[in-house]
């Protein structure tokens, strides 16, 4: 079964401290994985895709293949960090049918 | 032009009404896409157009029915809704079908009442 698993509704945080969003998948085959956010009242955006390797707004997200994996990090969180956070998945190439799987969803909080 | 731009941002409808949701983007993608969002739950699929043609229906009833017109322009057409059909509706694009990096619009809450 396809699915995606984010086991903490909300995360709440102290500015500068160490964030981690947790995201579990089971997929059966090679996919693709996504952070999208949603600010307040904003649209969802794309924050990272694993295929690019690169850092967005101080996250980064690596795919652990062994433990089935892509958890979101920043060492220092900040306030405008808050946001709700939307791990997803899809196939890849020519298993891609555009369909795009999301976990519940995290809310980051971040207090001063 | 980068963004999918959703029209209109908020409706209100009764059970009896019809009325639809119009989806545009001019960034030459030719992969759309309506969700469903209620609220503090993710996103979910209800239709696919890839080149125009509809290719995923992810068992939506028919009281929802979409039509794809041009490579630019997305429409859903809403018909005897239910109250439980109150949402988020979100239209997405991308580049191609098997190709990442969703571009969303900002949605148009719907109210059935």
């Amino acid at each position: 079964a396809q699915r995606v698993t984010q086991p903490e509704k909300l995360l709440s945080v102290f500015k500068g401290a160490p964030v981690e969003l947790k995201c579990n998948y089971s997929y059966s085959g090679s996919p693709e994985l996504f952070w999208y956010v949603q600010y307040s009242r904003q649209r969802l955006q794309l924050l990272l895709r694993h295929i690019s390797r690169e850092s967005i707004k101080g996250f980064t997200a690596d795919l652990n293949k062994g433990e089935t994996s892509f958890h979101l990090k920043k060492p220092f969180a900040q306030e405008e960090d808050s946001a709700m956070y939307y791990c997803a998945l899809s196939g890849r190439g020519s298993s891609n049918t555009g369909k795009l799987i999301f976990g519940q969803g995290t809310t980051l909080q971040v207090k001063p | 032009d980068t963004e999918v731009t959703q029209t209109p941002k908020h409706l209100v409808m009764g059970m009896t009404n019809k009325k639809s949701l119009k989806c545009e983007q001019h960034m030459g993608h030719r992969a759309m896409y309506w969700y469903k969002q209620k609220a503090k739950k993710p996103p979910e699929l209800m239709f696919v157009y890839s080149y125009e043609k509809l290719s995923i229906n992810e068992s939506v009833p028919s009281r929802f029915s979409p039509e794809c017109p041009n490579s630019s322009l997305l429409n859903l057409h809403l018909h005897a809704l239910q109250p439980e059909d109150s949402a988020l509706y979100l239209c997405a694009s991308t580049r191609a079908p098997n190709e990442d990096g969703y571009t969303f619009g900002s949605g148009t809450r719907l109210t059935v009442v």
